[in-house]
């Protein structure tokens, strides 16, 4: 099975900063890839898939690059309604994995 | 609208049994793949089943291989999971889950809001 990771696995950042988190899939994934945000107690939402598409309605600050098993997900700007848990996945397939998080908050 | 409402979660003694249901809406039911995601409190997201428009395939993780089994109504819209022998490590908010699929690579665009799941004696 396909194993992700996720790095770091925490950051702090000031509003206004440029956020990057990373993402590894165990092997090549082509693009299927998904990110989501997970806000304190709310429901995981999309942000992206196909490793850089945008949702729709997500605003235009996010943004995801990458193929094959290296993938960036960045947060231009960084705002604070941005706080929240970050997941990557990889859909080539079940098992469908996610990956362990990235928890962003603001200094 | 797509509306997905999960029901059926509570409190299972160990080795005990519990169906969810899944409520959907605002969508072509009989269309999509429908899955089954869950987070243990503090914890990450797990990805668990996935059943076919049609019921003809399902999928189950390892660790609730046997135990666990999907199923769908399509006459009602609604998604089931049936959990048997649970664990306290069962203990999480399972979620609902539908997206759009490329053969098998289907991500997620729409969660319910989770059923709450509780193992313990």
């Amino acid at each position: 099975d396909i194993q992700m990771t996720q790095s770091p696995s925490s950051l702090s950042a000031s509003v206004g900063d440029r956020v990057t988190i990373t993402c590894r899939a165990s092997q090549g994934i082509t693009n299927y890839l998904a990110w989501y945000q997970q806000k304190p107690g709310k429901v995981p939402n999309l942000l992206i898939y196909a490793a850089s598409t945008l949702q729709s309605g997500v605003p235009s600050r996010f943004s995801g690059s990458g193929s094959g098993t290296d993938f960036t997900l960045t947060i231009n700007s960084l705002q604070p309604e941005d706080v929240a848990t970050y997941y990557c996945q990889t859909y080539n397939g079940p098992p469908r994995a996610f990956g362990p998080g990235t928890k962003v908050d603001i200094k | 609208e797509v509306q997905l409402v999960e029901s059926g979660g509570g409190l299972v003694q160990p080795g005990g049994s519990l169906r969810l249901s899944c409520s959907a809406s605002g969508f072509t039911f009989s269309s999509y793949t429908m899955h089954w995601v869950r987070q243990a409190p503090g914890k990450g997201l797990e990805y668990i089943s996935a059943i076919s428009s049609n019921g003809g395939s399902t999928y189950h993780v390892d660790s609730v291989k046997g135990r666990f089994t999907i199923s769908r109504d399509n006459s009602k819209s609604t998604l089931y999971l049936q959990m048997s022998s649970l664990r306290p490590e069962d203990t999480a908010v399972y979620y609902c889950v539908k997206g759009p699929c490329s053969g098998d690579n289907c991500y997620f665009d729409y969660w319910g809001q989770g059923a709450l799941v509780t193992v313990s004696s």
